[in-house]
């Protein structure tokens, strides 16, 4: 099955720095990839996703980007803010299997 | 819509104790999925129906765990009898397209069981 890893599991980064966060996955198959954000208390909210197709997404502060040779995508995240401040999983999705990366905890410092 | 909702919120249970988790799915959705999430093994799919049918129950861990979908607008998790290692929060989520699509996940139900 497919077997995705995560890193780092957490990372400290200065308000106004960028943030980046690395996925890589087993299943050369995987066709879509999202990364949700889950904050203390409350369930994962997608906040971007990437299908294989595209080679890069962008959403204002955020993008993701995928290597379909290398089996690895990641998140970046530019001038971070305090409300950035969450733990981030990614997932990969392949033939009707769905996996989560292990977390990354995010903490922006003022 | 408001969302996903979920409950009880909290649950602590005795040890052989059965337990229910509830969901309301989001009105129009036609996937549901159960997730456990714990600090040992992460965020873990355990089922998911289509059309209250279920598609895939591979990830659920033992015939302790069940889960039913009577109709569009409710759906159960039941364990029985209940397990100090059962503890965990326990995630219900609805998506309108499947897997491969945005999850629309709800509050959660942070299960004890002591």
């Amino acid at each position: 099955g497919e077997n995705v890893e995560q890193h780092p599991s957490t990372l400290s980064v200065q308000e106004g720095d960028s943030a980046v966060i690395k996925c890589t996955y087993s299943d050369s198959a995987s066709n879509y990839f999202p990364w949700y954000k889950q904050e203390l208390g409350k369930g994962p909210q997608l906040i971007i996703d990437i299908r294989s197709n595209v080679g890069e997404k962008k959403d204002q502060r955020i993008a993701v980007t995928l290597n379909k040779t290398a089996k690895h995508f990641s998140l970046h995240i530019t001038e971070t803010q305090p409300e950035d401040s969450a733990v981030y999983f990614c997932a990969a999705y392949s033939w009707g299997k769905f996996q989560f990366g292990a977390g990354t905890q995010v903490v922006v410092t003022p | 819509d408001a969302g996903v909702i979920q409950s009880p919120r909290h649950e602590v249970t005795e040890m052989g104790q059965e337990v229910t988790l509830r969901c309301k799915p989001i009105s129009g959705h036609d996937y549901l999925f159960w997730y456990r999430q714990t600090m040992m093994r992460g965020l873990e799919l355990l089922i998911y129906f289509n059309n209250n049918v279920p598609i895939d129950d591979s990830g659920m861990p033992e015939d302790r765990f069940s889960a039913k979908m009577p109709n569009a607008s409710f759906s159960t998790l039941k364990i029985q009898p209940s397990e100090p290692r059962d503890s965990a929060v326990y995630f219900c989520a609805s998506s309108p397209e499947g897997l491969n699509t945005e999850a629309f996940f709800g509050q959660g139900t942070r299960l004890t069981v002591v």
